[in-house]
C-alpha cells in the first residue's frame, strides 16, 4: 500500500542554520505531496504542496521539490530562526486513494537562539 | 474563519467506559476527517465523512464510530475503551478535492485508564 517514510525524529539547530528534511514515498497513483508544520498546542497546518515532479512549492522561507526518480521529497530552509520551532510532517495524496492523507512521522525541529 | 474546533482538550475515561469526542467548523466544509496520534507515530486516519457519507478504514472499522448530523459538527465514538485508545485524536475538515487543503483542530487528548 502507500507509504510515506520520514526517518528524522528529532533535529537540533542553531538560528541562521540551514534545514533540510527528508522523505521517501511509495505509492501506485500520482502523487500530491504536502509538508505540514504542528507548533506546540495547535493542530497541524499546511506549510506547502508540491503536485509536479521537479516543481518547488515555497512559503514562508521554506521550500520543498520532489524528485519522481528517487520517490523523494524535501523540505529546506536557508536560515531557521527560533519561531520555526515545530514538529514537520511530510504527507501524500495519492490519486487512486481517495480523500486519504497518508502521513509520515514527524520531525521535532528545536532552534537554539 | 478557518477554525475547526475541538472539545475538550484533555479528556480523562475508564476502561470499558464509552467516549464521545466532538468537533466542529464553520467552513462549510463537506469533508471532515478524524485523525489517531499516538507518540512516535504518524496520525492515522480512522475515518472520514463526505457530506453524510461515513468512510472507515478497514483496520479501525469496528472500533470507531461517527456521526456528522450537519455539516458543521462530527463526533468520535468508542463505544468501549481500552488503554490502547489512549492518544491525541485530530480533527479535520476540508473541500472536496485530491489537492485541498486540511484544516486541523487542536486535538483532544485522550488518557484511558
Amino acid at each position: 500500500g502507500d507509504s510515506v517514510i520520514q526517518m528524522q525524529g528529532q533535529v537540533t539547530l542553531s538560528e541562521n542554520d540551514f534545514l533540510f528534511i527528508n522523505c521517501t514515498y511509495s505509492t501506485t497513483g500520482y502523487p500530491t505531496l504536502f509538508w505540514y508544520v504542528q507548533y506546540s498546542g495547535e493542530g497541524p497546518q499546511l506549510l506547502l504542496q508540491v503536485t509536479t515532479a521537479n516543481n518547488k512549492g515555497s512559503s514562508r522561507g521554506f521550500e520543498a521539490t520532489y524528485d519522481k526518480g528517487t520517490t523523494s521529497f524535501h523540505l529546506q530552509k536557508t536560515s531557521v530562526q527560533e519561531i520555526d520551532s515545530a514538529v514537520y510532517y511530510c504527507a501524500m495524496r495519492a490519486s487512486n486513494m481517495g480523500y486519504k492523507l497518508t502521513f509520515g512521522t514527524g520531525t521535532s525541529l528545536l532552534v537554539d537562539p | 474563519d478557518t477554525t475547526v474546533k475541538q472539545n475538550p482538550r484533555y479528556k480523562l475515561a475508564r476502561v470499558g467506559k464509552p467516549v464521545n469526542l466532538i468537533c466542529s467548523q464553520t467552513m462549510n466544509h463537506d469533508t471532515m476527517y478524524w485523525y489517531q496520534k499516538k507518540p512516535n507515530q504518524a496520525p492515522k486516519l480512522l475515518l472520514f465523512y463526505y457530506d453524510k457519507i461515513l468512510n472507515r478504514e478497514a483496520d479501525t472499522f469496528e472500533k470507531f464510530q461517527s456521526s456528522r448530523p450537519n455539516n458543521s459538527f462530527c463526533s468520535l465514538y468508542i463505544g468501549s475503551a481500552g488503554l490502547e485508545y489512549s492518544a491525541m485524536y485530530l480533527c479535520a475538515s476540508s473541500r472536496a478535492g485530491s489537492a485541498e487543503t486540511l484544516y486541523f483542530g487542536s486535538g483532544t487528548r485522550l488518557t484511558v485508564l
